[in-house]
Parts: structure tokens; sequence; C-alpha cells
């Protein structure tokens, strides 16, 4: 059965890191793009980076470029995001998601940044 | 960045009732291979998102046959053929056409 974990979120002080992981199972992981997305709290969804399947290739949404970091390491069957620089607007489920069609999604992890 | 304007936002429904949400792009979603990468996910409450509908009509395995995608270029929608209780949660239309891929702004299903 395919399944994506996410893992890592927590509670960070605005202008801290964190790093986020995603692990994939049940699917040839190497084979396809890979996506974060958010929800804040009560809020829609957002896209915020993804990454092709030999990492060649990534995309961030404009209030994340310079901050976040996507990346993949498709002998770990794993993907992450590195966030850096947080600010309060960055709290949210982060999910990852299969492909650039988002067939599958993890059941998120919670980003909280305050001070 | 292309936006998703979903109507309405709220959408209170009798169950075996049908019920239809409205998804308008602000430019057209066709991509260079001419696919129509429209999709529609359903986020019951307190769950992660999961996908419907893909490529605008494409129904993902498991669901519901209901649940109908329809539309083309810019206008595109979800229906529901007879409502049920199961199906309570907000639905997003998402376009991945254009990078940033967008949402819309969720629609409210709920049981009147």
């Amino acid at each position: 059965e395919v399944h994506l974990v996410e893992s890592g979120g927590g509670s960070v002080q605005p202008g801290g890191s964190l790093r986020l992981s995603c692990a994939a199972s049940g699917f040839t992981f190497s084979s396809y793009w890979m996506s974060w997305v958010r929800q804040a709290p009560g809020k829609g969804l957002e896209g915020v980076a993804n990454i092709n399947q030999d990492g060649s290739e990534k995309y961030y949404v404009d209030s994340v470029k310079g901050r976040f970091t996507i990346s993949r390491d498709n002998a770990k069957n794993s993907l992450y995001l590195e966030m850096s620089s947080l600010r309060a607007e960055d709290t949210a489920v982060y999910y990852c998601a299969r492909g650039q069609w988002m067939d599958v999604w993890g059941q998120g992890t919670t980003v909280t940044v305050s001070s | 960045d292309v936006v998703m304007t979903q109507s309405p936002l709220s959408l209170p429904v009798t169950l075996g009732q049908p019920a239809s949400i409205s998804c308008r792009s602000s430019q057209s979603l066709v991509n260079s291979d001419g696919n129509t990468c429209l999709n529609w996910f359903q986020q019951r409450p307190g769950q992660s998102p999961r996908r419907l509908i893909y490529k605008v009509s494409n129904r993902d395995s498991g669901v519901p046959d209901r649940f109908t995608g329809s539309g083309s270029g810019t206008d595109f929608t979800l229906k529901i053929s007879r409502v049920e209780a199961e199906d309570v949660g907000v639905y997003y239309c998402m376009q991945s056409t254009h990078w940033p891929f967008t949402f819309g702004q969720g629609t409210k299903l709920e049981i009147k």
C-alpha cells in the first residue's frame, strides 16, 4: 500500500529553522515528482515547493523562496523540506504529496512559529 | 499566479439531493501537452486532503461514481449526484498547469 509519513514538525521561534521529512513506501519513489503543501490554521491549501524525480528541478512559491529548500534522497525513499528564517505566517500543517498531480497525501506535520 | 475562484464557499445540501461546485481559473489550464491540469480534492474534518478527480473529469480509484468533474479552458464544475453524509467536508479545485500550483479557496459542504 502506498504511504507517505511526514515528521519533523514542532514549535520554533521566529527566525528559527526546522527540517521536515517525508518517508515514502509502497511505490517507486524515484519515479515521481514530489510536492510539499501547507495549510495554515483554519485556512485553505497552498503549494509550497515541488521537486522532480532526480532533484534537478525545484520550484518554490514566492513567499518561501530563499528560505526553504526542498530535496530528496531516492536511496532512502525520502523527501525533505529545510526551512529557515521562519515567520509566524509559516505556521501550518505541512503535507507531502506524490507527484504534481498530488494523488497521495501524508497525514501532515504541524509547524508552529511563535515567540 | 493563476487565481482559482470557487463558488459557492458554503454549500448546505439535503441528504440525497445534488450539489454543484464551480471553479474558475484566471487563465487557461491547458498545458503544452494538451492536458488540462485541473484536479478536485476532498478534505473531510480532521483528515488530509484526498484527490477525487484529476485532469478535469477522471475519477480516482475508489471514488464513488456520484462524483463527476467537467469543464474546459477556465471553467470547471464538480457535481455530486446525491449527497451522502460522508460527503461532508471542504472541496478544493487545484491547477497544476502553471507553477505555483494554486488551489481554490475551498467550498464547505454541510448537511442541512
